[in-house]
């Protein structure tokens, strides 16, 4: 499944298809950038980073892309399973301040076995 | 332990009691932040320490914030004179280093103010 839009809210997918979740960051000069992954009752859990010099990452199952003309971040989940039920935020920070991150809003993340 | 631990866990405090949380930080990780998160929003930053220095407290939405790392570890968050607007997660996170290194997390505490 594919977000359709830069701030849905939520996405249903079915277990085993890739998940793609979109970011929309507002600043400009920002140039480090992560995905949290949140449960219901816990704190956010690091998934990945990227810093701005790169366009793509790669990590055990997810992958992150970055473009920066158009101030976009997504996140790939592949083989999406149960357990990656959540809700994802990505955050940004920006070169001059002291390394606290920006949260967008989240999107929640339904898998469908 | 290995992670970042907050408590207590939940706290509920009536309208005007002055309520303290607390955060045991990665041990060795320079940087702590606490953030709030209502209820299906995202995390708002509210202050950072590097060490026991309180560098940006920007975020801390009134003057009944305060927080405190007087040791470059453990970290208090108190918040005198509660209202209800104040129920949220308080979330502590700390990193390694602080700027483009990621942020670890604990659990949060629940704060309902009733």
């Amino acid at each position: 499944g594919e977000s359709v839009g830069l701030h849905l809210p939520t996405l249903s997918v079915q277990e085993g298809d890739n998940s793609i979740i979109n970011c929309a960051y507002s600043n400009s000069a920002s140039d480090y950038f992560i995905w949290y992954k949140q449960e219901s009752g816990k704190g956010p859990q690091f998934i990945i980073d990227i810093r701005s010099n790169m366009d793509k990452r790669q990590g055990q199952r997810v992958t992150v892309l970055l473009n920066k003309t158009v101030k976009h971040l997504s996140l790939q989940i592949a083989a999406t399973q149960p357990g990656d039920s959540a809700v994802y935020f990505c955050a940004e920070t920006f070169s001059g301040n002291t390394g606290k991150l920006i949260f967008g809003q989240g999107t929640t993340l339904q898998v469908k076995p | 332990g290995a992670g970042v631990s907050q408590s207590p866990r939940y706290k509920v405090a009536k309208r005007g009691q002055d309520v303290a949380l607390r955060c045991d930080p990665i041990s060795g990780h320079v940087s702590l932040f606490w953030y709030q998160q209502a209820l299906g929003q995202g995390p708002e930053f509210l202050t950072y320490f590097q060490n026991e220095a309180q560098l940006d407290k920007s975020g801390l939405p009134s003057d009944r914030f305060f927080a405190e790392r007087p040791e470059g570890s453990v970290s208090t968050l108190k918040i005198q004179r509660t209202q209800q607007e104040d129920s949220a997660v308080y979330l502590c996170a700390s990193s390694l280093k602080g700027k483009g290194s990621p942020l670890h997390f604990g659990n949060g505490t629940r704060l309902t103010v009733t």
